[in-house]
This record gives structure tokens, C-alpha cells and sequence, in this order.
């Protein structure tokens, strides 16, 4: 399968530890997306990476949140010290250029963080 | 904050029936996309619409983009039970993210 891959699936923790969430993209792309999505809502928007660089970060991620792409492939999406209100699915996304221009991009299947 | 707002927000009808879906905005968009989202899945792009008035069909699906480009449509013909599912509209920003609409859950019932 060479679509886009998210570990873990399912993460519960207790309130107060740090989790870590990894996506490994379409190997082709170069545009990497970090979207959030809570029941009944659309998936909103966290974070974004163009190769290594990342261009821009949501007002929702806080500083507790921190995403890196270190060689422009995999990325990682840190939350420390998690609270309640952190629970959501938290979907990972590729594009290509031209993909960006048309709106295509290829979502991973989330990862759903439950916060005790 | 989103952007678009999409009605109903909640759909449960039965299985052959017709059905239209609506994505709306008050800024024009330079183009719209629709995506699906099964439970446990991601979003999955269905259609991308760039023209206004523009009409593009994906075997039942029928997607429409208003003529002043600010709203869109989705209509299912003859609705099955494999179309359930979460119903998504987004548009670029700023060229370099996509925002998402809150959605529309159909819930089509045999």
C-alpha cells in the first residue's frame, strides 16, 4: 500500500502525558498536512509542510502541540501535557504541487487520540 | 472557524430516494471540492469544481457550482446503501491549505 500512513490508529492516555503521532506520505509528495476533526465537524486545519519547511501553523495548535518534518519524508505531531480537550481524530495529508492547485489531497485514516 | 456552512447537517433516507446536500459561503471561492468520509476512514476527494455553473457527474452524483461561485450542490439519485457516509465541501486558502466544511452525515437506510 503506498498511501498515506498514520501510527497509531488509537492512542488513549491519561490526562497530563505527552503523546506522539507519526505520517509517513505518499512518498512523491512534498506538501504534508496535519488536520484535527471532532465528532460531527469537518477536519480543521493544524499545521502544513513544504519538504522540511514548516510554512504555517493554525491559532489552534497551541504550545503544547509541536510537528516536525526533519527530512522532508515522515512528519511527527507531539502533544504534551494532553487534556481532555485534545481528544479528536487527528488526520495526516499529502500532496503534490499541482495537487495543491485542485484541491486533491490524500488523507491517512487518523488517529484517534482519547485523553482520561 | 469555518468558512463554509453545509445543510443539513444530518440526512437519513431510504434507500432509491433522491437527495441534495448544499455547501455555502459568503466570499466567492476559486474553486470547491468535495470529498466523503467513511467512519474510520479519511476524506476521500470526490469532484473538484473550478467553473461557475459548472456541472460534473460521478455515476449518480451529481455535483453543481453556482454560477457566482459562493455555493454548491450535491444531488444522489436513487440513494444506495453504500453512500452513507460524512459529505464534505472545501476550498483553498491562501493557495496552500484546504478548509473543510462541518458536513453533512447521510445515512441512507435499506
Amino acid at each position: 500500500d503506498t498511501g498515506v500512513s498514520q501510527d497509531p490508529r488509537h492512542k488513549i492516555t491519561k490526562r497530563g502525558q505527552n503523546v506522539t503521532f507519526r505520517c509517513d506520505p505518499i512518498s512523491e509528495h512534498n506538501r504534508l498536512y496535519w488536520y484535527r476533526q471532532t465528532l460531527g465537524q469537518g477536519p480543521e486545519f493544524l499545521t502544513y509542510f513544504q519538504n522540511e519547511a514548516q510554512l504555517e501553523k493554525s491559532r489552534l495548535l497551541s504550545d503544547r502541540f509541536s510537528a516536525e518534518r526533519p527530512k522532508g519524508s515522515f512528519s511527527t505531531l507531539e502533544i504534551q501535557r494532553t487534556e481532555q480537550g485534545d481528544s479528536a481524530m487527528y488526520l495526516c495529508a499529502s500532496s503534490s504541487e499541482a495537487g495543491v492547485d485542485t484541491g486533491e489531497l490524500f488523507f491517512g485514516e487518523g488517529s484517534r487520540l482519547t485523553v482520561l | 472557524t469555518q468558512l463554509l456552512e453545509q445543510s443539513p447537517q444530518f440526512l437519513s433516507i431510504q434507500e432509491g430516494e433522491n437527495l441534495t446536500v448544499y455547501c455555502n459561503s459568503s466570499s466567492v471561492f476559486s474553486s470547491l471540492q468535495w470529498y466523503r468520509q467513511e467512519p474510520g476512514e479519511g476524506p476521500v476527494l470526490l469532484v473538484t469544481v473550478v467553473t461557475g455553473g459548472e456541472v460534473k457527474k460521478l455515476k449518480r452524483l451529481t455535483f453543481q457550482f453556482g454560477d457566482a461561485r459562493k455555493d454548491s450542490s450535491l444531488h444522489i439519485t436513487a440513494a444506495q446503501t453504500g453512500d452513507t457516509g460524512l459529505y464534505l465541501c472545501a476550498r483553498s486558502q491562501g493557495a496552500q491549505k484546504l478548509v473543510f466544511g462541518q458536513g453533512t452525515r447521510l445515512t441512507i437506510n435499506p
